[in-house]
């Protein structure tokens, strides 16, 4: 089922870093991964997708790495700007029947 | 610009009342559409999936009674907050499936703030 986080994990990091950000999911029969951005009072915004038959996938600025043997996520941000900061979601579906949120990393960029 | 769009962004109302959320595909047909709620600093949590024609599938602890959604076209569904209590105050969310594209992309969110 879906998880939810009371706590969102705070990333912080400087202006012009690279960022990654870190998702574990929990079921094996998923198949398709987002990651969204949600600025405060917004709705999710796409950033990138990936299907369980790839790896890796780049898009702008973005990487996503997935590991299917440990189940796990991971979004990379290059030359992280302050626009950047927002709290960022990965999401885990399986043929678009159910579609479960994991529970949010919050990203600070420091100017 | 929005693909997804969602209507009222905010709405106040007295406990007891009925609100209904839409949302609505701007420029692709949408099967499938998802409802969420967010609480403050919390993830999204799924409510329903939403496909069009047929009834609405809800997730465990989810009252259909109290949240009725209807998906009757392929760009529009509907969530309808019935007697709404001040628990129910949240910020609601949709997403659109589009199949063409095969992404899904959200609505704005919907602030409900129950009086």
């Amino acid at each position: 089922g879906e998880s939810v986080g009371l706590h969102l994990p705070t990333l912080s990091v400087q202006e012009g870093d690279n960022s990654i950000i870190n998702c574990a999911y929990s079921n094996s029969a998923s198949d398709y991964f987002i990651w969204y951005k949600q600025e405060s009072g917004k709705g999710p915004q796409f950033i990138i997708d990936i299907r369980s038959n790839m790896d890796k996938r780049q898009g702008q600025r973005v990487t996503v790495l997935l590991n299917k043997t440990v189940k796990h996520l991971s979004l990379q941000i290059a030359a992280t700007q302050p626009g950047d900061s927002a709290v960022y979601f990965c999401a885990e579906g399986d043929n678009f029947n159910i579609f479960y949120f994991g529970s949010g990393t919050k990203l600070n960029v420091k100017p | 610009g929005a693909v997804v769009s969602q209507h009222p962004s905010w709405v106040i109302c007295k406990s007891g009342t009925s609100v209904k959320i839409e949302c609505r595909s701007l420029d692709f047909q949408a099967t499938t559409m998802f409802w969420y709620r967010q609480f403050p600093k919390q993830s999204l949590m799924l409510m329903a999936t939403s496909n069009e024609g047929s009834k609405a599938t809800y997730e465990q602890g989810v009252e259909k009674d109290k949240f009725l959604i209807n998906h009757a076209s392929l760009t529009l569904s509907t969530l309808t907050v019935t007697s709404a209590h001040p628990e129910d105050s949240s910020f609601y969310i949709c997403s659109a499936y589009r199949v063409n594209g095969n992404t899904i992309y959200f609505g704005e969110g919907s602030w409900l703030t129950v009086v």
